[in-house]
């Protein structure tokens, strides 16, 4: 199985500030990786797919980048409603992964 | 808007079966468009972990870690799909969803709002 490294673990942050979030794989998965965030009691949602390409309605403030191993997920100056988990997964190869999560917290 | 809904019992005892359904509103699975529905759980407190798929023609694809204890089915004719999950522990306990896997990129693009089964005598 690939194995994804999502660091830090937990983040803390202002309103206003930009943030770099990582994740990274334990073999090359192209650019076959996928952001979510998740909200406490909801279901994941659809960010950021094939490691750059921001989904419809998406702040644009969301932004991610890499490929191989190696891959990031900024957002710009935080919102109120951006504090949230953050999990990386990997669809290159079955069984699909995800990340540990990053959980980022208000300041 | 494609819209997915778990339903099944929230306990379920020791040694027995987790059996969930996910109706799929909003689209058809027989449409096809190489989806993939998908089981997805989540331990409390934990991340994500994918249990398995399966078209709307049938073909499953597990997660090897679960895969002699999971069956998913399609009944194409109600739009939905079904989780079967056998010899469960206290370790299968954990929010359950369903989710759809696009085609091409692979990703989890709809979500339903998630199950909690619990594993308890």
């Amino acid at each position: 199985d690939i194995q994804m490294t999502q660091s830090p673990s937990s983040l803390s942050a202002s309103v206003g500030d930009s943030v770099t979030l990582t994740c990274r794989a334990s073999q090359s998965i192209s650019t076959y990786l996928n952001w979510y965030q998740q909200k406490p009691g909801k279901a994941p949602k659809l960010l950021i797919s094939a490691a750059s390409s921001l989904q419809s309605g998406v702040p644009s403030r969301f932004s991610g980048s890499g490929s191989g191993t190696d891959f990031t997920l900024t957002i710009s100056s935080l919102q109120p409603e951006d504090f949230a988990s953050y999990y990386c997964q990997q669809s290159y190869n079955i069984p699909y992964t995800f990340g540990q999560g990053t959980k980022l917290e208000i300041k | 808007q494609v819209q997915l809904q778990e339903s099944g019992p929230g306990l379920v005892k020791p040694s027995q079966t987790l059996s969930l359904t996910c109706t799929v509103s909003g689209g058809s699975i027989s449409s096809g468009g190489g989806y993939y529905w998908s089981w997805i759980r989540q331990h409390p407190g934990k991340g994500l972990e994918w249990i398995g798929y399966i078209s709307y023609s049938g073909s499953t694809y597990y997660n090897p870690s679960l895969k002699s204890r999971v069956t998913i089915s399609v009944d194409t004719s109600k739009n939905q799909f079904s989780l079967k999950l056998n010899s469960v522990t206290a370790a299968d306990t954990a929010v359950y969803y369903c989710a759809r896997r696009s085609s091409g990129w692979n990703y989890f693009d709809y979500w339903g709002q998630g199950t909690l089964v619990t594993v308890s005598s």
